[in-house]
């Protein structure tokens, strides 16, 4: 079966400091991996999708960046924090290899506030 | 452009009981996919059941099954048998068969359903 890990489960960082938020996904080849955002009681917003290593997309412009590393690991990062940056970072992934329809299974996320 | 609109935003039932969570959707796809997610309260999206457009029979998993009404653009989500650990966040969603940005998907605004004894 596969699972989705995302590191660390909670932050509190100040405005204009850096940040990495990390996931993994196990027991699936070549997924394609998804980073979406959620605002505090509001709905979900997909920020990047990688479909394979080395390849990002960034579907909204935040102020961060991801990278795909490996295979199975999606970051997400900036240099500098703002306030706007402050929720919940959902990792997600899907099976790759074109059929539009897959289910997205999303990890258990990341929640960040800014000070 | 895909709009998906949750316009309950609080459900509360006892439990054992049936509840169904509303969903309309906009599109001008042909093919579609339509999903159901719950947030726990520990903020974790669960999967929960799909419809795909092209689909007549409705899905049903477990205690989950879908009300699909294509003419309305409509996607209902039935939850039979309520549990108390039904309670949580249910998110309707919705992704064009043929959008450019992969795995793209338009989220509703949610429905918070409370289940109680």
């Amino acid at each position: 079966a596969q699972t989705i890990h995302q590191w660390p489960v909670a932050e509190i960082k100040a405005v204009g400091s850096p940040l990495s938020l990390g996931c993994t996904i196990k027991g699936k080849s070549s997924p394609n991996l998804y980073w979406y955002w959620q605002a505090t009681g509001g709905t979900l917003q997909q920020l990047f999708y990688s479909i394979t290593v080395g390849q990002v997309e960034s579907v909204v412009q935040l102020n961060l960046s991801a990278s795909r590393p490996k295979d199975d690991q999606f970051i997400l990062s900036t240099e500098k924090l703002l306030l706007s940056h402050s929720g919940f970072y959902l990792c997600a992934w899907s099976p790759g290899q074109g059929y539009s329809g897959n289910t997205l299974y999303f990890g258990e996320g990341s929640r960040l506030i800014v000070v | 452009a895909q709009k998906v609109t949750q316009t309950q935003t609080s459900i509360s039932v006892m439990e054992k009981t049936t509840v169904t969570m509303d969903c309309v959707y906009e599109t001008q796809d042909s093919s579609y996919f339509l999903f159901w997610y719950k947030q726990t309260a520990s903020g974790e999206i669960v999967f929960l059941i799909r419809q795909d457009s092209y689909k007549k029979e409705n899905a049903t998993v477990g205690h989950y099954s879908l009300n699909f009404q294509k003419p309305k653009s409509s996607i209902g989500l039935i939850i039979t048998a309520t549990q108390i650990e039904d309670s949580a966040v249910y998110f309707c969603a919705m992704r064009e068969g043929w959008t450019q940005v992969v795995g793209q998907l338009t989220f509703g605004s949610g429905t918070r359903l409370q289940v109680y004894a």
